[in-house]
């Protein structure tokens, strides 16, 4: 079984500053790795898929990066509206996957 | 666009079954073009994949919980559903529907349901 690890647990910055949020994979999971940010009371909500592509509506200041096992979850300007939980989630033995323990970011 | 709503019991006894169902719309759950699955959150904590289903019938699960999960669709309903069977107070958690469609990543999903273990 894949397992992924995120960092840092949790993230403490302030609106308007960068945040960059890294997953690892236990093994290569080529790009298939998938971003959710999850807010308090809600359904995760798909933000990036296949390491680097935004998903329908989502802003520009979110992007992805990375391959093989290790990727990065960039907010290049944190709005009030960000501050949540984001996972990560890998699909390279789909329709099998798993899920990061997540990142919480929060306000400094 | 595709609205996934959950139904079933808020409390279930140790030992018995869970049972939920997704109902579907602005889909067919017969399409090719989807998977749908469950995923759960134990309180406070992270996702768990349980298990999804593909229209044609073919089933895949969790291997932690492959044993106790079966996983069916009622195309006549446009619903699908889960059971858990032999549940212990660790399954309780929010249960998630979830449809992926095109980009094989969990797209949309229910708002999901309070499932309490307890006697």
């Amino acid at each position: 079984e894949i397992v992924l690890t995120q960092s840092p647990a949790t993230l403490s910055l302030s609106p308007g500053e960068r945040a960059t949020l890294s997953c690892r994979a236990s093994q290569s999971v080529s790009s298939y790795l998938a971003w959710y940010q999850q807010k308090p009371g809600q359904a995760p909500r798909l933000l990036i898929y296949d390491a680097s592509n935004r998903a329908t509506g989502i802003p520009a200041r979110f992007s992805g990066s990375g391959s093989g096992t290790d990727f990065t979850l960039t907010i290049s300007s944190l709005e009030p509206e960000d501050f949540a939980v984001y996972y990560c989630q890998q699909r390279s033995n789909w329709p099998r996957f798993t899920f990061g323990p997540g990142t919480k970011v929060d306000i400094k | 666009q595709l609205q996934l709503q959950e139904s079933g019991p808020g409390l279930v006894k140790p030992s018995e079954t869970l049972s939920l169902t997704c109902t579907v719309s602005g889909g067919s759950i017969s399409s090719s073009s989807y998977y749908w699955g469950w995923i759960r959150q134990p309180p406070g904590k992270g996702l768990e994949w349980i298990g999804s289903i593909y229209y044609s019938g073919s089933t895949y699960y969790n291997p932690s919980l492959k044993s106790r999960v079966t996983i069916s669709v009622d195309t006549s309903k446009n619903q699908f559903s889960l059971k858990l069977s032999s549940v212990t107070a660790a399954d309780t958690a929010v249960y998630y529907c979830a449809s992926s469609g095109l980009q094989l990543v969990p797209d949309y999903w229910g708002q999901g349901t309070l499932v309490t273990v307890s006697s």
